[in-house]
């Protein structure tokens, strides 16, 4: 079955650092892939996603991109603010799963002035 | 625009109780998910729906109850609270059989059972 593997956290930073957040995944086929965030006391809220092989997702400086070859999915940030201190979910979604998202364990980020 | 929203946002109950958590959507999703979410397992699906008059197990049914009489609605039934049920339960809402659809998320409800 489908299954996500992310590296586990937490994860602690200074502001301005360079993140990366492992993401591997197994799926049949040609899954989406997805980034999704968690702040401190809400929900989850999509971050960013990818639909195809060497597709590139990004957003609020974020970045990750679909490497089918070695099936990951891994996020990027350049520069870390404090306000990006949140969990990250990589999460993939395969067709005939009925629409279901699979999620990986999350990693926590929490970065420090 | 409300989006997915969730009821209560927390709740202790005590073992052997009844509740149902509510949720509701307001953007014509067909497909509706329940996940419970624990330290260092992510989240877990419980139950989910592709449309009203249809429910299916996910990877963590036991113990939980699901309707879809509308297609706004999903709400979940715990009949006889243990205290393994002690999680933060979120529902989400997406198109159904769009592959990269964005799900979108409830602030969740924090539940304690002692």
């Amino acid at each position: 079955g489908d299954s996500v593997t992310q590296m586990e956290g937490p994860v602690t930073l200074s502001e301005e650092a360079f993140l990366t957040i492992n993401c591997t995944y197994t799926a049949t086929g040609y899954p989406s892939l997805f980034w999704y965030v968690q702040y401190p006391g809400e929900g989850l809220q999509l971050l960013l996603k990818a639909t195809k092989a060497d597709d590139k997702g990004s957003n609020k400086g974020f970045e990750a991109t679909y490497r089918k070859e070695t099936t990951s999915f891994h996020l990027e940030k350049g520069s870390v603010q404090v306000s990006d201190s949140a969990v990250y979910f990589c999460a993939l979604r395969s067709i005939g799963t009925a629409s279901k998202l699979t999620f990986g364990t999350g990693t926590r980020l929490q970065v420090t002035l | 625009n409300a989006g997915v929203t969730q009821t209560p946002k927390f709740q202790v109950l005590k073992t052997g109780q009844s509740m149902t958590l509510q949720c509701a959507q307001d953007m014509n999703h067909e497909y509706m998910s329940w996940y419970r979410q624990d330290p260092g397992m992510g989240l877990r699906l419980i139950h989910y729906s592709v449309g009203a008059g249809i429910t299916d197990q996910g990877e963590v049914p036991n113990g939980y109850n699901v309707s879809r009489s509308t297609t706004e609605d999903f709400p979940l039934r715990l009949l006889s609270a243990a205290p393994s049920q002690t999680s933060v339960y979120f529902c989400a809402s997406s198109y159904h059989t769009v592959q990269n659809t964005e799900a979108f998320f409830g602030q969740g409800t924090r539940l304690t059972v002692v």
